[in-house]
């Protein structure tokens, strides 16, 4: 069966500084792969996505960028953390046709201070 | 633009009170209603998918119904347990190619003993 993992599940930051979350999924291949932003009161906000190694794709033009070096493998960066990247963020996973669910890791909580 | 709306935004109800959660949309090219259970500091978990007019799915005490422009979550003789944020998604195509999937905010279900 398939599994996500997601890593840290908190994280806190300056601002400022760095980031990178990781993503890895087990169990499939060559997996659509998808990152989401959870604000408090709002729905799940898409930021990137990939469709296999090397290509992404972008939602929402900000402070945070995505790359995929491996076929299971998806991180989250920013080279300079500001504080309106605080939220709790999500790595998904779907197979590649086009109307199959994407089923999510446990997230990461992000706190920037 | 596609939207998705879930209603009400918060239900409490009393153990072995049924009940539905509502989720309209406002898309054209419908691929798929996804359902989500979300519990507090976790990922969504991929609950049903229904992909045309008229299905159908259960699992437990939940059934999920899909009309032209609605699905409903029943939830039947609810236990404390089934307290979660359900959360809606819509698939639908979105143009040269593509589709993109729109989430509702989610309604909180809290079931008191």
């Amino acid at each position: 069966s398939q599994t996500i993992h997601q890593w840290p599940a908190t994280l806190v930051q300056p601002v400022g500084s760095p980031l990178s979350l990781e993503c890895t999924v087990e169990g499939t291949s060559n997996p659509n792969l998808y990152w989401y932003r959870q604000a408090a009161g709002r729905g799940l906000q898409l930021l990137f996505y990939s469709v296999g190694i090397g290509q992404i794709s972008s939602e929402v033009p900000q402070n945070l960028s995505a790359s995929r070096p491996q076929d299971r493998q998806f991180i989250l960066s920013s080279k300079k953390l500001l504080l309106s990247d605080s939220g709790f963020y999500l790595c998904a996973w779907s197979l590649g046709q086009g109307n199959q669910p994407q089923h999510f890791g446990d997230g990461t909580r992000l706190s920037i201070l | 633009e596609d939207q998705v709306t879930q209603s009400p935004e918060a239900l409490r109800l009393q153990e072995g009170e049924s009940s539905s959660l509502n989720c309209s949309y406002t898309v054209s090219g419908l691929r798929g209603l996804f359902w989500y259970r979300q519990d507090p500091g976790k990922g969504p978990e991929f609950l049903f998918t229904l992909y045309s007019a008229g299905e159908e799915k259960e699992k437990e005490r939940l059934k999920a119904t899909l009309t032209k422009k609605e699905s409903f979550l029943h939830i039947t003789a609810p236990k404390p347990e089934d307290s979660a944020t359900y959360l809606c998604a819509v698939l639908a195509y979105s143009g040269a190619g593509s589709y993109q999937l729109t989430f509702g905010k989610g309604t909180k279900l809290s079931v008191i003993p």
